[in-house]
This record gives structure tokens, C-alpha cells and sequence, in this order.
């Protein structure tokens, strides 16, 4: 089983500026995910990362909003830019088992962000 | 579109048992995930189901129709390190995960 960390694990940020989070596996992945989880809501899929490719974005998000690189198969960074109080949120990382998008995945702890 | 509905909240007692039930509609089916998510923690994994029937994993059991479109995860013995959201998940016909808003369970002694 994958081994997943994130930095940072919270953060208060000021509206209009931007914070890049970081996501570590201790094992190489092909794919990598990221979410965003409000309070007491369902787990809402922002983008796929592959490496040696651009992300692939799910409808309602943007690269110009939340850029994502993946400079090799263990790691991967979301910026949330120009932030606004409705990106208030949980920002996890994911990564499944294996090569497979379906199969079990493993999360990261999270990064709490709160937007002033 | 595409919906997964389960319970928003349940609580149970402590050495009971208690049926968490999820239904969906979705675009296609290539298997049904629950995780466990305890406050302020990630997801972890506990079951899988693409046929129908009864997966037992421990005290732990998930059950699966895909006629009826429709999961339950039957916790027993419950104890109070149970006490998390569960969380409903479909893989859909292009092996995209639909999510559920969780079910928060409170275990009461």
C-alpha cells in the first residue's frame, strides 16, 4: 500500500493570493489525483495528474485557477491561485493501487485551507 | 445525471449492529467503493464490490445489487473507534469515481 503525505497540512491565506500544495508517494504511480472535499460534502475530483503529460481537469475547474505539475512518478503540486473565500476547502491527494484509475486508492491527510 | 444518495447521519449503539444503505444512479457501473474517513483524517479504503452479493471482510460486510442500484456496509459489533463517515463510491462506464456525501455514524456507548 501507498504511503501518501502532503505539505502543507493547513494554512490561512489572504484573498488574492496563491498557495501550492505538495503531494509525496513513497512508491512510483502512474496517476495521481487531487480533490476537493467541503465540510460534510462529497469528495468532488479537480484534476488527474500524469506525468510526462498535462493534467487532465474535470468540468468546473481550470488550469489558469489550479495549475498542477508532476515532475516525476512521486510526486505532484496544486496551486490554488487568486483565492477567494470560496476555495475555503480540504485539498487531498490520491493515488491508486497499482495502474489502474479504478482501483483502491489512497489518500492523502489533507490540506485545510481557509481563505480571509 | 449522475447522484449517489446515502443517509447524512446515523448513530448506533456501542456492540450493535447497523446498516449504512446507499443507492445510485449513474452513467454505467464498473464497481462500487466504501471508505472510511474519520474527522479530520483521509479516506481509507474498505470495500469493493462489482458482482452482486455479500462481501464479508471482518465485522465489516458490504452487499451489493446492481439491479436495484443499491449498497449497504454492515458494520457489527460496533465500537466506538467506529464512530466516522462513510463514504459511497461508483465507478462509472468511464472508470471516473462518483462519490457520495458520506454518511456520518455516532457510536454511543
Amino acid at each position: 500500500s501507498a504511503v501518501i503525505s502532503q505539505k502543507p497540512s493547513r494554512d490561512i491565506c489572504q484573498r488574492g493570493t496563491s498557495l501550492t500544495i505538495q503531494c509525496q508517494v513513497d512508491s512510483q504511480v502512474t496517476m495521481m489525483f487531487w480533490y476537493r472535499q467541503q465540510p460534510g460534502q462529497s469528495l468532488t475530483l479537480i484534476a488527474t495528474a500524469n506525468q510526462g503529460s498535462e493534467a487532465t481537469y474535470e468540468s468546473g475547474f481550470v488550469i489558469d485557477k489550479f495549475p498542477i505539475s508532476r515532475p516525476n512518478l512521486t510526486f505532484s503540486t496544486l496551486t490554488v491561485s487568486n483565492m477567494s473565500p470560496e476555495d475555503s476547502s480540504i485539498y487531498l491527494c490520491s493515488a491508486p493501487q497499482g495502474d489502474r484509475s479504478y482501483n483502491e486508492q489512497f489518500f492523502g491527510p489533507g490540506t485545510r485551507l481557509t481563505v480571509l | 445525471g449522475q447522484n449517489i444518495d446515502q443517509p447524512t447521519e446515523m448513530t448506533a449503539t456501542e456492540g450493535a449492529i447497523v446498516q449504512i444503505n446507499c443507492t445510485y444512479q449513474t452513467s454505467g457501473f464498473n464497481g462500487l467503493f466504501w471508505y472510511q474517513q474519520h474527522a479530520g483524517e483521509a479516506p481509507t479504503f474498505l470495500s469493493y464490490n462489482v458482482l452482486d452479493g455479500l462481501e464479508e471482510k471482518g465485522r465489516f460486510s458490504s452487499f451489493l445489487s446492481r439491479s436495484k442500484g443499491y449498497s449497504y456496509l454492515l458494520l457489527k459489533e460496533l465500537q466506538m473507534k467506529d464512530s466516522a463517515s462513510y463514504l459511497c463510491a461508483v465507478l462509472d462506464s468511464n472508470y471516473q469515481l462518483i462519490w457520495g456525501a458520506g454518511t456520518k455514524l455516532i457510536i454511543k456507548p
